[in-house]
């Protein structure tokens, strides 16, 4: 089976870095992406590393190692709007969908 | 402006109703996928369209319908047969690559009477 596995809930505090994992069990996929989601709203796309390494896009910068089936968003200079949901993603290659994690609550502090 | 639409943002089913959200992209995406998503949870994929025509059931699409009669349009049905539809639903849009990224609307968020 697919699934995705992350930490439930993370706090930090506005200016500091956090750094949210995904760990994963699937037997294949093309690619990891990460997607933010404000209460009430709809996901937003952050990132896609299709390959291993690191993608930086401005303050947001994911991670991800096929060998040891984990990746990881990585958020600098936190702001107070970073407060959200964040959920990694899997397009597996066995069909067309994309599998979701749970998603990981970030609270910012000031 | 390009983007996907839903409506309508809110919709109030009673027992032994069907419904209907609407989803609608002019993102000229191929594939289109709904998701429902409860409090606190992710998001689960009921059924997903790759091409006009064709679609595929997700992970939960008992007591759902789709139909794909055009490109911009994923129509997603609640029928009485879901017996536990109050949630938050997503349809969302991607070019239909393998690197694909997908686009979300705003969501319908769905009560039962």
């Amino acid at each position: 089976g697919q699934s995705l596995e992350q930490p439930s809930e993370v706090t930090a505090v506005e200016g500091a870095i956090v750094q949210i994992n995904c760990t994963y069990q699937t037997s294949g996929f093309y690619g990891l992406s990460w997607y933010q989601q404000h209460d009430g709203g709809a996901p937003t796309f952050l990132s896609y590393n299709a390959l291993d390494g690191l993608e930086e896009t401005g303050r947001f910068s994911s991670f991800l190692s096929r060998s040891d089936s984990y990746g990881y968003l990585l958020l600098q200079e936190l702001q107070m709007k970073d407060s959200a949901s964040y959920f990694c993603a899997v397009r597996w290659t066995g069909g067309f969908k994309t599998i979701f994690g749970a998603g990981t609550r970030l609270f910012v502090k000031a | 402006d390009g983007g996907i639409t839903q409506s309508p943002k809110y919709l109030f089913r009673k027992e032994g109703q069907n419904v209907t959200l609407s989803c609608e992209q002019n993102l000229n995406h191929d594939a289109m996928y709904w998701y429902r998503q409860d409090p606190g949870q992710g998001l689960r994929l009921i059924y997903y369209s790759q091409i006009v025509n064709d679609f595929q059931k997700g992970d939960i699409a008992e007591g759902y319908s789709v139909s794909r009669e055009k490109k911009e349009s994923f129509p997603l049905t609640v029928t009485s047969a879901q017996k536990n539809p109050t949630a938050f639903y997503l349809c969302a849009s991607s070019i239909g690559s393998v690197e694909e990224t997908q686009y979300f609307g705003p969501g319908t968020r769905l009560l039962v009477l």
